[in-house]
């Protein structure tokens, strides 16, 4: 399985602190993307960083891409309430058309 | 950014009863579609993949008599449970893809609970 491990499964922190999760696949992969979901909800697509890439911004999040290591982490600076929620990594292999595979997933929650 | 969306959102139903669940992309043609399913503070398991006009691949494990997709037009795939049971409650969630270009985005739906009593 292709399924990506994600660490910490959960992480609490006070508000305008840092989060940082950790992600990691066991395959090559044509992209990795983050997402959110907030309890019981759909999800939310954060930013998608190519094979090729090795950082990418966007507005508070930070991803990172180490495709020797197998592994990527999201980055949230100076957290807010608002962003307690679960966040999941998910890869597309580079072996199949589209077929993406979610990580475990971390439970993030943002203490005010 | 596009909109796909679900209907029902949420479904309770009889053991033995089979339910459908829809998914649509709104603002643009879905070549493909994805349905994943979500067990309770777990992550998401792809179930199968389907493709505009044609049958639908499913994955390892994924009963394809008892998980039935039609995904007849470029807008609209359905999910169907068929004698559904109370293993089968969980939160399913489909996706949809508008290009063939590698590395473009999934867009989610909001996601239909089943709860099978």
């Amino acid at each position: 399985s292709q399924q990506g491990e994600e660490d910490p499964q959960a992480l609490s922190i006070q508000e305008g602190e840092n989060a940082t999760m950790n992600c990691s696949y066991k395959t090559s992969i044509n992209n990795l993307q983050w997402y959110r979901q907030n309890s019981g909800r759909g999800l939310v697509h954060l930013i998608l960083i190519r094979s090729n890439e090795r950082e990418k911004h966007s507005g508070r999040l930070r991803v990172t891409l180490d495709t020797s290591k197998k592994s990527s982490s999201l980055l949230i600076t100076a957290s807010r309430a608002a962003d307690t929620a679960s966040y999941f990594c998910a890869t597309e292999g580079s072996g199949g058309y589209q077929k993406v595979t979610f990580g475990t997933g971390t439970k993030l929650q943002v203490i005010p | 950014g596009a909109v796909v969306s679900q209907h029902p959102s949420r479904v309770i139903c009889k053991s033995g009863t089979s339910v459908k669940i829809e998914c649509r992309s709104l603002d643009f043609q879905a070549t493909t579609m994805f349905w994943y399913r979500q067990f309770p503070k777990q992550s998401l398991m792809l179930m199968a993949t389907s493709n505009e006009g044609s049958k639908a691949t499913y994955e390892q494990g994924v009963e394809k008599d008892k998980f039935l997709i039609n995904h007849a037009s470029l807008t609209l795939s359905t999910l169907t449970v068929t004698s559904a049971h109370p293993e089968d409650s969980s939160f399913y969630i489909c996706s949809a893809s508008g290009t063939i270009e590698r590395g473009d985005t999934q867009y989610f739906g909001p996601g239909t609970r089943l709860t099978v009593l």
